[in-house]
């Protein structure tokens, strides 16, 4: 069974700290993608990593897929009260492509 | 909006009554999901499907039905409610090859 654990569980921080969300396994994903999800709706995808060592921006965000595609990492920069969500990774494995195998999650509060 | 609808949005029902979601998608996708996501365990697949009539099993299948007759819909039936099926059901379609999973709005299902 794959697992994926993400850390740290609860971060609260001030409006225009940094951050770092970490998502870690022992497995090999062939894919791997960070949702972000709001109180009362489903997650949307944010971006989705493919290559061992890929960095992918997204604004004020930073993505990062480990060498070994075992761990990624998401980075915000002066983080805003809009960034506020749950933060998930998922990765998808070759043998079975079809699924995705979810993190716990990582709850971020912005306060303004 | 990759176009998935979900219904009932809410239901509150007694346990030992069969309840059915529905998730309807608008694209023709072939994979689709139906996921249960609770306080601490994070989003974890219950059943999948892979074409009209081809369905799978996923990690917390017990007690859960599924059936796909049309392309475009995907039914998750509880035969028989329990109060620990209350949670919130997410449907999901991946789109292509590389594992990006689209959710829909959720349904809060309740089971007294």
């Amino acid at each position: 069974t794959q697992l994926l654990e993400q850390s740290p569980q609860f971060l609260s921080i001030q409006e225009g700290e940094n951050l770092t969300v970490y998502c870690n396994s022992s497995s090999v994903f062939s894919s791997l993608q960070w949702y972000r999800q709001e109180p009362g709706e489903g997650p949307v995808l944010l971006v989705t990593v493919v290559t061992g060592g890929e960095v992918k921006k997204l604004k004020r965000l930073t993505f990062q897929f480990g060498d070994a595609r075992k761990d990624s990492s998401l980075h915000i920069t002066a983080a805003q009260p809009g960034d506020t969500g749950l933060y998930l990774c998922a990765g998808g494995s070759g043998g079975s492509n079809y699924k995705l195998t979810f993190g716990k999650g990582t709850l971020l509060t912005v306060n303004p | 909006d990759a176009g998935i609808t979900q219904s009932p949005r809410h239901k509150v029902t007694e346990t030992g009554t069969p309840v059915t979601l529905r998730c309807h998608q608008t694209e023709n996708h072939r994979y689709m999901y139906w996921y249960r996501q609770d306080p601490g365990h994070g989003l974890r697949l219950i059943h999948y499907s892979y074409g009209v009539k081809d369905t799978d099993k996923g990690e917390v299948s017990d007690g859960y039905s599924v059936s796909r007759s049309k392309t475009e819909d995907f039914l998750l039936t509880l035969e028989s409610a329990t109060s620990s099926q209350t949670s919130v059901y997410f449907c999901a379609i991946r789109k292509d090859s590389l594992n990006e999973q689209y959710f829909g709005p959720g349904t809060r299902l309740t089971v007294t």
